[in-house]
């Protein structure tokens, strides 16, 4: 079964680095999206992508965070300078087009900021 | 603001028995429904969906319902599995909320053997 697939599984960061969270979507997908959760809390939406642009944002995205679909096969999401409070699960998912909105999810990377 | 399941409760239900599993949201507008399992150290796994037009749709093993006049979901497993404990999202939708999901606080699942 195909799999959305996340890189690297945990990330230890000091306060200020820039991070950088990779993420290879099912090889058909269209839609692209990052979704976050802080440990013990609900799942957030973060960004959705597609056509090679942000085609929604919420505001924990605020101007730290940005995505890039460098080649045919990567997603990333970066975090220009990390904050304590950026330590959570995040989560890369992806869709086809017309498949409604179950999406399939990676993983995950656990981004720990110390 | 509108919100979804803010609640992680958690059921422990015995092997073969089956589960009933709540959520409770709030946007009147919510259009679409999905029912997640998250294993320890994996992503969300899609289990079923529900659209608003039905009140009921069976999967293997699995039915969820939908109750739109008191903004209630649930998911009920059949003959519940070991494999089945797991932490599990509900999710929604609406069509003014574009393509992101809303998610529920998640309810823990433990199956005793």
């Amino acid at each position: 079964e195909p799999e959305v697939t996340q890189t690297p599984s945990h990330q230890v960061t000091q306060m200020g680095q820039e991070v950088i969270l990779r993420c290879v979507p099912i090889s058909n997908h269209l839609y692209f999206y990052w979704y976050r959760q802080i440990l013990g809390q609900k799942v957030e939406f973060l960004v959705s992508f597609y056509n090679n642009e942000i085609s929604e944002k919420s505001e924990i995205f605020d101007d730290q965070f940005s995505v890039e679909r460098p080649d045919g096969s990567n997603f990333t999401l970066k975090i220009r300078s990390t904050k304590l409070e950026d330590s959570a699960m995040y989560f890369c998912a992806s869709r086809r087009q017309n498949s409604g909105y179950g999406y399939t999810f990676g993983s995950g990377t656990r981004l720990t900021v110390v | 603001g509108e919100s979804v399941g803010l609640h992680l409760p958690t059921l422990s239900v015995q092997e073969g028995d089956n589960s009933i599993i709540n959520c409770a949201y709030s946007n009147s507008a919510s259009d679409y429904f999905i029912w997640y399992k998250q294993e320890s150290g994996k992503g969300p796994q899609f289990i079923i969906d529900i659209r608003s037009n039905m009140d009921k749709r069976q999967g293997q093993r699995v039915t969820v319902l939908l109750n739109k006049t008191v903004k209630h979901l649930s998911l009920q497993i059949a003959a519940t599995q070991p494999g089945d404990s797991a932490v599990y999202f509900c999710a929604e939708n609406s069509n003014n909320a574009g393509n992101m999901l809303t998610f529920g606080g998640g309810t823990r699942l433990m199956v005793k053997p």
